[in-house]
């Protein structure tokens, strides 16, 4: 069974700073990674997804990595920003159950002015 | 392009009561799923619904079902309603396998 870690649950840090976010998973048979964004209240949005075959993708300020077989992502956010303040998601999409999404439980960032 | 739109935004029903919830995905993506939102759960997996088909089911009971039209819209019901059913549903589109998935803003869901 696919179980997907985040770690930390919350950060807060100072506008500036550049952060890490990290996502583990247990079942390394994935088809791909996929990090969103989600302000309270609202829907999820898409920040990167990284193929099973890909080693990182960027996005502005944004870089995530993929180690498939250690079975670990890692989101880096450039000089973070107030409006970056959101929950962070990772999800991955395992072969054994198709295109189903597995989500970690999220980290909760929160920048500081 | 539009995006994957779900309606209603927020529903109020009370306990025995039956929801029907609705999701477009975006155009051309025949691979739609749905998604239960709770503080204690997060986020689970109901189900997948492609070119009219269920081809995959999460843990829920029987009281949860969905299906998709030939234009690739879907709907969900929840037939008797619980208290624990309170939660923001999300629906998701796709292209393929290998793309990534588009949400929508998710229908707040509240019983009383």
């Amino acid at each position: 069974k696919q179980e997907v870690t985040q770690i930390p649950a919350a950060l807060s840090v100072p506008e500036g700073e550049n952060l890490v976010l990290n996502c583990s998973f247990t079942d390394s048979a994935i088809y791909n990674l996929q990090w969103f964004r989600q302000d309270p209240g609202k829907g999820l949005t898409s920040l990167l997804l990284i193929q099973s075959s890909q080693r990182e993708q960027t996005s502005g300020r944004l870089n995530a990595s993929l180690d498939k077989s250690s079975g670990r992502s890692t989101l880096y956010i450039a000089a973070s920003q107030p409006g970056d303040s959101a929950t962070y998601l990772c999800a991955v999409r395992t072969v054994e159950y198709g295109n189903k999404l597995v989500f970690g439980a999220g980290t909760i960032l929160r920048v500081k002015s | 392009k539009a995006g994957v739109t779900q309606t209603p935004r927020y529903l109020i029903k009370t306990r025995g009561q039956q929801v029907t919830l609705s999701c477009s995905p975006i155009s051309g993506h025949r691979s739609v799923s749905w998604y239960q939102q709770t503080p204690g759960q997060g986020l689970q997996f109901l189900f997948e619904y492609f070119s009219e088909t269920q081809r995959n089911k999460g843990n829920f009971p029987g009281r949860f079902s969905g299906r998709q039209f030939s234009n690739s819209r879907s709907e969900m019901n929840v037939s008797t309603l619980e208290l624990g059913d309170s939660a923001l549903y999300l629906c998701a589109s796709s292209l393929v396998t290998e793309m990534a998935y588009t949400f929508g803003s998710g229908t707040r869901l509240t019983v009383v």
